[in-house]
């Protein structure tokens, strides 16, 4: 199984800072079957990035994804006041898992 | 634009097994290359995953549920089902239902997702 670890935690910032979120994989993730999601309390998860990079249907440009193999960063250029979430890393090969969730909240 | 509604007991006790069924709506579940999931996340906690079945009807389980895990479709209901055997209260969470793709390039994450449904596991 593959155990991924998202970091930090919390993230604590102001809107229209910039936000970094990790996660890292105990193995490489194959064909980067790397997705992002963003949760809002009461709501289901909500796919932003696929392909470690590639965003999804409607989701703005100020998310961005990067990595390959085992590091993965989703970057939120310009925080939006609909921004503060949970989000969590997920792979998506043979065995799906999912981070632990960082979760950006205001300062 | 293809919809997911999770439906179940929303009380379990404990030993008995939990029965969901997710019913989707805006397309056949039979049609297409897809795969349908179960999610659950404990109050306050992360996601968890569960399961999955393809179109195809091949299945793939989390190894540290896959004893007591079973999903299976009805296409005739449009609906695809959880069962989960042998409960106790660690298995009370938010179980969603979701669904991902198969292309030409490989699997698709989960794009679609039921609301959500809380499950309580006790006597």
């Amino acid at each position: 199984e593959i155990v991924l670890t998202q970091s930090p935690g919390t993230l604590s910032l102001s809107p229209g800072e910039r936000a970094t979120l990790s996660c890292r994989a105990s193995q490489s993730v194959s064909s980067s079957y790397l997705a992002w999601y963003q949760q809002k309390p009461g709501q289901a998860p909500r796919l932003l990035i696929y392909g470690a990079s590639s965003r999804a249907t409607g989701i703005p440009d100020r998310f961005s994804g990067s990595g390959s193999g085992t590091d993965f960063t989703l970057t939120i250029s310009r925080l939006e006041p609909e921004d503060f979430a949970v989000y969590y890393c997920q792979q998506y090969g043979s065995s799906p898992t999912f981070g632990q969730g960082t979760k950006v909240e205001i300062k | 634009q293809v919809q997911l509604q999770e439906s179940g007991p929303g009380l379990v006790k404990p030993s008995q097994t939990l029965s969901l069924t997710c019913t989707v709506s805006g397309g056949s579940i039979s049609s297409g290359s897809y795969y349908w999931s179960w999610i659950r996340q404990p109050a306050g906690k992360g996601l968890e995953w569960i399961g999955r079945i393809y179109t195809s009807g091949s299945t793939n389980y989390n190894p540290s549920l896959k004893s007591r895990v079973t999903i299976s479709v009805d296409t005739s209901k449009n609906q695809f089902s959880l069962k989960l055997s042998s409960v106790t209260a660690a298995d009370t969470a938010v179980y969603y239902c979701a669904r991902g793709g198969i292309t030409i390039f490989g699997v698709e994450p989960l794009g679609y997702w039921g609301q959500g449904t809380l499950v309580t596991v006790s006597s």
